[in-house]
């Protein structure tokens, strides 16, 4: 079974600061891919950021990262120089990538505020 | 593109109603989820399709939810009777069935219960 955990319920940042959002995941799978949303408090999904299990290098978009330790089973998101509108809930996500098997599992959120 | 398309947007009724949820995905995605989000909580999976085959409902509520997927395309969940516990967001998401693709969610059908 897959399993996110995600630590921090609520994080708090200055404006144009680094941040990191931590994800541990376990699972038995050897080929799955990791996924960071955004939620805004109008509700809709926004993907983020996308590693794949046998990715060699950490993935970057724009000014978010994501610090993937494998061994450590862990895949934590760093959002740098953040703004006010990176004030949202995240959630990191799973999914298996086997034969025909996609299921997409959510941790809990973390509520990031980014303060003025 | 268009993205995944919900309706409602809004849904009130009172408990023992029934109510349905419609879902249309993203033109070629395979893949289309039915996810029930409560308040302050991560997204938990009602139901997963692979074209029209429901391939993973092992936590869709049998007695009182349901759900279809005509022609692989469009998709429709039901509550019959709703219940004030099923007052949630419900999310539509679909995706591309290879890797290295995300899931592209609808905006969500808030439905309340009184």
């Amino acid at each position: 079974a897959q399993k996110i955990t995600q630590t921090q319920p609520g994080m708090f940042v200055q404006e144009k600061e680094a941040v990191t959002l931590d994800c541990t995941y376990d699972t038995s799978d050897q080929s799955y891919g990791l996924f960071w949303y955004k939620q805004p408090s109008s509700g809709e999904m926004i993907f983020l950021i996308y590693q794949g299990s046998y990715d060699e290098q950490n993935a970057t978009e724009g000014r978010y990262s994501l610090n993937f330790q494998k061994a450590r089973k862990s895949a934590n998101l760093v959002i740098s120089a953040s703004q006010l509108g990176d004030s949202a809930m995240y959630f990191c996500a799973m999914r298996r990538e086997r034969g025909s098997n996609y299921k997409l599992t959510f941790g809990k959120g973390t509520l990031l505020t980014v303060n003025p | 593109e268009a993205g995944v398309v919900q309706s409602p947007r809004y849904k009130i009724i009172e408990k023992k109603q029934p109510v349905a949820f419609w879902c249309n995905p993203i033109s070629g995605h395979n893949t289309l989820y039915w996810y029930r989000q409560n308040l302050g909580q991560g997204p938990e999976l009602l139901i997963r399709y692979e074209n029209e085959e429901a391939v993973d409902d092992s936590q869709l509520p049998k007695d009182r939810f349901s759900a279809e997927r005509l022609k692989g395309v469009d998709s429709t969940l039901k509550i019959q009777p709703a219940e004030l516990g099923d007052s949630a967001v419900y999310l539509c998401a679909s995706s591309k069935r290879t890797v290295n693709t995300e899931a592209f969610f609808g905006q969500g059908t808030r439905l309340t219960v009184v």
